[in-house]
Formats: C-alpha cells, sequence, structure tokens
C-alpha cells in the first residue's frame, strides 16, 4: 500500500510567520491532494497536484509536487489565526477504474495571534 | 464543484444498536466512497459505493458490518452495525467530481 508521510505532525507558529508542511511517499504520486480539516469537521479541498514539478498558490497557500512526484510541500505565507487547522495530503492510489484516496495522518497548525 | 451534506451530523449510541449515516450529493456522481478517521489517525477508506451494484470493501471492513445503499446517483447511506466503543469515529462520505470533495461528516461516539 501508499504510505503517506507527513511532517511535522504538528506545528505552533506566531501570526505572520511563514512555514512548510511536507508530505512524502515511497512510491509515485499519481495525483496529490491537500485538504484542511477543521476539528472533528469534514474536509475542504484545497489544491491538487498531478505533474512533477507543478506549483499552485491559492490566496496566502502555494503547494507544489516535486519532479519524482514523490513528495509535496505546502507553504502559508504570514499566517493568520484562520489558517489554523489539520492540513492533510492524500494520494490518488489508483486500481483499475477506481480512484480511491490513501491520506498521511495529518498536521495541527496553531496559530497564536 | 459537488456540495455533500451528511446526516446526522454527531451521534452518541449505545453498544450493539446500528446508526445509518446518509450521504446526499447536489449532483449526479458515478462513485461516492465511505472513509473512517478514528481519533488521532487519519482518513480509512471503508468502501467504494457504485448505483445499480455492490459496495466494494476494502480489506478489513465486511458488508455485514457496514452495509452501504446506494439507490441512485445522487444518495448513499452506510450503517454502522452492532455498534462497540471501537467504531467511535468520524465517518465522511466523498464523491469523484474531477476531484475528491467530502462531506461535512458524521462525528460518532459509542458509549
Amino acid at each position: 500500500s501508499q504510505e503517506l508521510e507527513q511532517s511535522p505532525q504538528s506545528l505552533i507558529v506566531q501570526e505572520g510567520k511563514n512555514l512548510t508542511i511536507n508530505c512524502t511517499s515511497s512510491k509515485t504520486l499519481y495525483g496529490l491532494y491537500w485538504y484542511k480539516q477543521k476539528y472533528g469537521e469534514g474536509l475542504i479541498f484545497l489544491m491538487m497536484l498531478q505533474k512533477g514539478g507543478e506549483e499552485k498558490s491559492h490566496e496566502k497557500i502555494t503547494a507544489k509536487l516535486d519532479e519524482k512526484k514523490q513528495q509535496s510541500s505546502l507553504h502559508i505565507t504570514a499566517s493568520q489565526p484562520s489558517h489554523a487547522g489539520i492540513y492533510l495530503c492524500g494520494a490518488d492510489k489508483r486500481g483499475g477504474s477506481n480512484y480511491k484516496l490513501t491520506f498521511g495522518k495529518g498536521t495541527l497548525l496553531t496559530v497564536n495571534p | 464543484s459537488a456540495v455533500i451534506s451528511q446526516k446526522p451530523s454527531r451521534d452518541i449510541c449505545q453498544r450493539g444498536t446500528s446508526l445509518t449515516i446518509q450521504c446526499q450529493v447536489d449532483s449526479q456522481v458515478t462513485m461516492m466512497f465511505w472513509y473512517r478517521q478514528q481519533p488521532g489517525q487519519s482518513l480509512t477508506l471503508i468502501a467504494t459505493a457504485n448505483q445499480g451494484s455492490e459496495a466494494t470493501y476494502e480489506s478489513g471492513f465486511v458488508i455485514d458490518k457496514f452495509p452501504i445503499s446506494r439507490p441512485n446517483l445522487t444518495f448513499s447511506t452506510l450503517t454502522v452495525s452492532n455498534m462497540s466503543p471501537e467504531d467511535s469515529s468520524i465517518y465522511l462520505c466523498s464523491v469523484l467530481q474531477g476531484k475528491a470533495f467530502f462531506g461535512q461528516g458524521t462525528r460518532l461516539t459509542v458509549v
């Protein structure tokens, strides 16, 4: 099975600081998703990366997929309390015609005002 | 993007009972997925639910414990049967529409 390792497990930053969360796979990633989850709630889609070297940005969040498609990073610039939550990376685990996602264990982000 | 409504949002249930979770999508989708998120753990896929056929279960999950219905292209239910405290989790439904979208989840506590 495809294992996804996320680091760090948790992160506490001061408002206004930049931060990076990493997601690493032992196998090639066919599609890499980033989601945000508020405690005990559903997942909010952030970004999907498919091509090696791809980079996408939305507001103050940038996600990258490396050329080998085995590692992705999520970078938040000038963090705000609204960025707090659990960030999950998920990988497309293709099995025939089904698209099943395997997830990392998440990174708990706390932003102190 | 697909809008997914899950009910109930949370419940506290007695052990030995069953709970049915509903997932309604605002558009027709071919594939729906049910995930479980145990405390402190990541999401684990329970099964894939396709309309008109039996659900496909992942290793470690069986139909008797997690029966799934998929009567049409916008609706699915997951039942957690004969519950024990180990079933306390967040259960999420997901649909694939270009990308994967998730419902708000059902927080289940079994006492």
